[in-house]
């Protein structure tokens, strides 16, 4: 089926600090790309949705200023959580939707923990 | 706006036992649904779907209907194994925006 990947896995980071997590579709196109965030037992939350060459859609109480997101090809988006704080620590998922696909299918990144002290 | 409800869990039961987790939504117009599973150390994974009223999704011996009358998707497997211990996650994604809601998830643990 088809893969996605995220880099770092983990990651730790002083607190005030910038850190980048990038997710890439291996083997599709994907003109769409979701970044999601799960808190500790609790569902994931759909933080917002990028469109390749476009400015991502951010869900109402996101800050677009810290989390910020490119979708600069059809393989690759970026989240950037820039002065990251204790309260930023959390796992985040991307999800990539290919491009030809008529069946509503997100493929999952396999995650990254962002632990920021 | 659109919700999905599952039951919290954790749920934890002997190996051949009978599974239901339940799932009900609540949305505008007529979403997809799926279940999504989630092993140890892993990213999601698309368990099955349904995408219209009244479909079945089946996959590794898991079924879900579609009730459009009860609003509900509940998730059944007649007998489990240890490897089937993950969290699953139900979901709905409206068509128009292809957005998913994910239910808060149900960690299921299988002993021997």
């Amino acid at each position: 089926g088809a893969v996605v990947s995220q880099h770092p896995s983990r990651v730790i980071c002083k607190s005030g600090t910038s850190v980048k997590i990038e997710c890439r579709s291996l083997d599709f196109q994907a003109t769409t790309m979701f970044w999601y965030r799960q808190f500790p037992k609790k569902s994931l939350m759909l933080m917002a949705t990028s469109n390749e060459g476009s400015k991502a859609t951010y869900e109402q109480g996101v800050e677009k200023d810290k989390f910020l997101i490119n979708h600069a090809s059809l393989t690759l988006s970026t989240l950037t959580v820039t002065s990251a704080h204790p309260e930023d620590s959390s796992f985040y998922i991307c999800s990539a939707l290919p491009g030809l696909a008529s069946s509503y299918e997100q493929y999952f990144g396999p995650g990254t923990r962002l632990t920021v002290t | 706006g659109n919700s999905v409800t599952q039951m919290e869990g954790p749920v934890t039961l002997s190996e051949e036992a009978f599974l239901t987790i339940n799932c009900t939504y609540t949305a505008t117009g007529y979403p997809s649904l799926f279940w999504y599973v989630q092993y140890p150390g892993e990213g999601l994974q698309l368990l099955l779907k349904a995408t219209k009223a009244d479909d079945k999704g089946s996959n590794k011996g898991f079924e879900a209907t579609y009730r459009k009358e009860t609003t509900s998707f509940h998730l059944e497997k007649g007998s489990v194994q240890v490897s089937d211990s993950a969290v699953y996650f139900c979901a709905l994604s409206d068509r128009a925006d292809e957005k998913l809601t994910f239910g808060t998830g149900t960690r299921l643990t299988i002993i021997p």
